[in-house]
């Protein structure tokens, strides 16, 4: 059972735009949302994380953004640019009790970035 | 600061055998989690450990156990491989385990099960 989807597998943007990727979750107990890029034989690298307190987050290039009564959430890149080119994870957790330090994946959107 | 480490990065078995991978994490960091990625599954939650002690555990069978040691080490063992064990196996460490801190991901090991 899925909990965080991702439903689009792959994004293409041109070097520049804004890449906008998306991600949806079943679960209302989460709280906590992290998007982590991955690059072919690395392990997934932090972008940013959005608590639920919150419904924008900001760091130089990529936001976050969280609509909780859609239960979705999204990472916007701002230029855009080639080295973006990475599988993008959203993650999500509920930090509480018996399912802490567990993080929810989705199963990722591959971004390409061209010049 | 060195980040989390995990020995093999490559590992060949075959079926039946078993295999032991090592996950050292972020130095201060007390909390290791493992996750198996796949093509079709994404990342999927293995288990927690949190001061010695398996916090969680996710949907696995039998076969995939843990454990931690006190300088914050962790390993996780696979018994009587089968073909759907390969993938790629990803550690990560937490500050205090608390799931409001970001996880940080070694480069992971690839099993492959002949």
């Amino acid at each position: 059972d899925q909990q965080v989807k991702q439903n689009s597998p792959s994004l293409s943007v041109q070097e520049g735009r804004i890449s906008i990727l998306n991600c949806d979750y079943t679960n209302s107990m989460f709280d906590y949302f992290l998007w982590y890029k991955k690059y072919p034989a690395e392990g997934p690298t932090f972008l940013i994380s959005i608590s639920s307190i919150k419904d924008k987050n900001e760091d130089g290039r990529f936001t976050v953004f969280l609509n909780k009564s859609a239960k979705h959430l999204s990472l916007h890149i701002v230029p855009s640019q080639p080295g973006d080119s990475a599988v993008y994870f959203c993650a999500a957790s509920d930090g509480r009790g018996s399912t802490l330090g567990r993080l929810y994946f989705g199963r990722g959107t591959q971004l390409t970035v061209w010049p | 600061k060195a980040g989390v480490t995990q020995t093999p990065r490559y590992l060949i078995k075959t079926r039946g055998q078993q295999v032991t991978l090592s996950c050292s994490p972020i130095s201060g960091h007390r909390s290791v989690s493992w996750y198996q990625q796949t093509p079709g599954q994404g990342l999927q939650f293995l288990f927690e450990y949190f001061s010695e002690t398996q916090r969680n555990k996710g949907n696995f069978p039998g076969r995939f156990s843990g454990r931690q040691f006190s300088n914050s080490r962790s390993e996780m063992n696979v018994s009587t491989l089968e073909l759907g064990d390969s993938a790629l196996y990803l550690c990560a460490s937490e500050l205090s385990g608390s799931s409001y801190n970001e996880q940080f991901f070694g480069p992971g090991t690839r099993l492959t099960v002949l």
